[in-house]
């Protein structure tokens, strides 16, 4: 069965500082992509980074930066230098031959 | 890109009354679309995935007779709650994707409020 966990319900961090979120999948798919999807209060789904399970090199989008670890099976985000408008949730996704999300960790940015 | 409108935004009406909800993808054509339903503060739960000009195949514990879905063209899916009651008061979202590697693009969603 191929699933999507992130350990973490909820994670906090501090206007300027870093915070990185975990996210681990199980697949026996060789070629599949990985998503982060944010969802504000509004509850827009915003596609914030993507990456190719074939590309070793890690995507990034300006502050946003995964770790991806393919043998461990491990897609993490960063978030550098958090800003107000980052809180949300955060859902990390799978895409081979199913789309998979996993349950989310809600992000709070103190001021 | 990859703009997906949902309308309506909001609705609210009485029990037993059917309510429409459309997906068009505005800027590209979605080869597939789908529909999720979310409690609060829960992930999205896939409802049903549909491919252009097929039935729409839905998952384990939707009832089809309950959640018609019409993918008509590559652009506009919709999703009809058929004699809606309270219970099926929810924030209903698609979204659409034009390959089976591709990101889903959402809709910004539907409040579906059954008095």
């Amino acid at each position: 069965a191929q699933t999507v966990t992130q350990s973490q319900p909820e994670m906090s961090v501090q206007e300027a500082e870093t915070v990185t979120l975990s996210c681990t999948y199980d697949t026996s798919e060789s070629d599949y992509y990985l998503f982060w999807y944010k969802q504000p209060p509004s509850r827009q789904m915003i596609l914030v980074i993507r990456q190719e399970a074939y590309k070793q090199q890690n995507a990034t989008e300006n502050r946003f930066s995964v770790n991806f670890q393919k043998a461990a099976k491990s897609f993490s985000l960063k978030i550098s230098d958090s800003q107000l408008g980052d809180a949300a949730m955060y859902f990390c996704a799978f895409t081979g031959n199913q789309f998979y999300f996993g349950t989310g960790t809600s992000l709070t940015v103190i001021p | 890109g990859a703009v997906v409108s949902q309308h309506p935004s909001w609705v609210i009406c009485k029990s037993g009354t059917s309510v429409k909800i459309e997906c068009r993808s505005l800027d590209f054509q979605a080869t597939t679309m789908f529909w999720y339903r979310q409690f609060p503060k829960q992930s999205l739960m896939l409802m049903a995935t549909s491919n252009e000009g097929s039935k729409a195949t839905y998952e384990q514990g939707v009832e089809k007779d309950k959640f018609l879905i019409n993918h008509a063209s590559l652009t506009l899916s919709t999703l009809t709650v058929t004699s809606a009651h309270p219970e099926d008061s929810s924030f209903y979202i698609c979204s659409a994707r034009n390959g089976k590697r591709q990101p889903q693009h959402f809709g910004d969603g539907t409040r579906l409020s059954i008095l």
